[in-house]
Order: C-alpha cells, then sequence, then structure tokens
C-alpha cells in the first residue's frame, strides 16, 4: 500500500546549526510532495512544496530535496532558531488526487 | 486578515452524545478537509468536499458526518458511533501551491475530549 514514512522520530539540534529531517516515500505516482510544521497545539502550517521534475527547490533558510530514485524527501532548516522546535510533516499528493497522505511526523527541538 | 476557524477549541462530551465542530473559512476556497491526529501520530483524513452540496469519505468516515451547504462552512458531527473519539481534530482548506501541489491551509484545531 502506499505509505508515507520518517526514519527519525526526534531530532535535537544546537540553536544555530542546520538540521536535516528525512522521509521516506513509496507511492511512485506522488506528484507533489509538501512539508509541513505544526507547534504544540496548533494546526500544521505549510513551509515549501516541491513537484516531482524537480530534485531541490529553496525558500527562506529552507531547502527541500527530493531523490526519486530512492523516494526520498528532506527538509534541510539553516541556522536553527528555537522558533523552529515543532513536529514536521511531510505529505506526498498524487497528480489529480485531492488527498494528501501526511507521514507521522518528526519532533524537532532546537537546543539554547 | 483570512483564514479558517475553528470552534469550539476543546469539547467534552459525555459517552453517547454527538458533538458538532465548527468549521468556516473566508478564503474563497472551493475544497475542505477534515482530519483527526491522534497523539504522535500523522493526520488521518475523515471526510473531504470539493464543492459546495458534495463531500467523500475519506480514510476515517465511520462514526462521521459532515455537510457543505455553504462553501464557507464545513461542519463535523462526531456521532455516539465513533467508538473512540477523544483526538485532535482539524479543519484545512486547499488552494494551489507554486509548484502545483494542493497546498492545505489549516484552522488551529478542536480537541474533543469523551469523558
Amino acid at each position: 500500500g502506499e505509505s508515507v514514512g520518517l526514519h527519525l522520530p526526534t531530532l535535537s539540534v544546537q540553536e544555530g546549526d542546520n538540521s536535516i529531517i528525512n522521509c521516506a516515500y513509496s507511492n511512485s505516482a506522488s506528484d507533489y510532495f509538501i512539508w509541513y510544521k505544526q507547534e504544540s497545539g496548533k494546526g500544521p502550517q505549510f513551509i515549501i512544496d516541491i513537484r516531482s521534475n524537480m530534485d531541490k527547490r529553496q525558500g527562506q533558510r529552507v531547502t527541500v530535496l527530493l531523490n526519486k530514485t530512492v523516494k526520498h524527501l528532506s527538509l534541510q532548516i539553516a541556522a536553527t532558531q528555537p522558533g523552529d522546535s515543532a513536529v514536521y510533516f511531510c505529505a506526498e499528493n498524487p497528480f489529480g488526487n485531492e488527498k494528501l497522505t501526511f507521514g507521522t511526523g518528526t519532533r524537532l527541538t532546537i537546543i539554547p | 486578515d483570512g483564514g479558517i476557524t475553528q470552534s469550539p477549541k476543546y469539547l467534552f462530551r459525555k459517552e453517547g452524545q454527538n458533538v458538532t465542530l465548527s468549521c468556516e473559512q473566508n478564503l474563497n476556497h472551493d475544497a475542505m478537509y477534515w482530519y483527526r491526529q491522534d497523539p504522535g501520530q500523522g493526520l488521518r483524513l475523515i471526510y473531504y468536499s470539493q464543492i459546495v452540496n458534495d463531500f467523500q469519505k475519506g480514510d476515517i468516515a465511520e462514526g462521521y458526518s459532515v455537510s457543505r451547504e455553504k462553501k464557507e462552512s464545513f461542519p463535523l458531527t462526531v456521532t455516539s458511533a465513533q467508538k473512540n473519539p477523544t483526538a485532535f481534530y482539524l479543519c484545512a482548506s486547499r488552494q494551489q501551491g507554486s509548484s502545483g501541489a494542493n497546498v492545505l491551509t489549516f484552522g488551529a484545531g478542536s480537541r474533543l475530549t469523551v469523558l
């Protein structure tokens, strides 16, 4: 079946360092991939998306890398700040499909 | 400001009671969604609606019902048939991201506890 999974459930990073959050997916038909950030007690917030015809996309302090050969997605956060502490979810979205499939999430903790 | 408003934020229910969670959006989005989130887990889709007066079951629709009488509103009823209703419920609406992805905008959530 289809699934989106994460390699590590928790990650602790020193403030100012870079962090990398990984995600594996199994549906080769997925055309779009999206990263969300969820702070405690709040709804998820959109961070960045990438289409399957790209292997890299950059935003403000974030970079998403897509490796379709091994069905792997990663989110890099540069110069982490305390406000980056949250749970990060990846989601996949096949073309023409209204539904997104979410992974279980990685909890990122920034150590001051 | 445009956004999604969910209410109530916290709700307590006795077993056997139905409860309705409100979701309103002023983003002019056509599609709306309801997800359930359990502790330490990802989001699971309950119902979604692409247009007014139409909705489809998601992956865990049993014990839930929805209506979509207005574009702005997509209320979710948790019925007494839902065997384990204690969870965090998230409503979302859809827009298209710059890459073409279906990007969801979420509300702040409603936490339901069954006593």
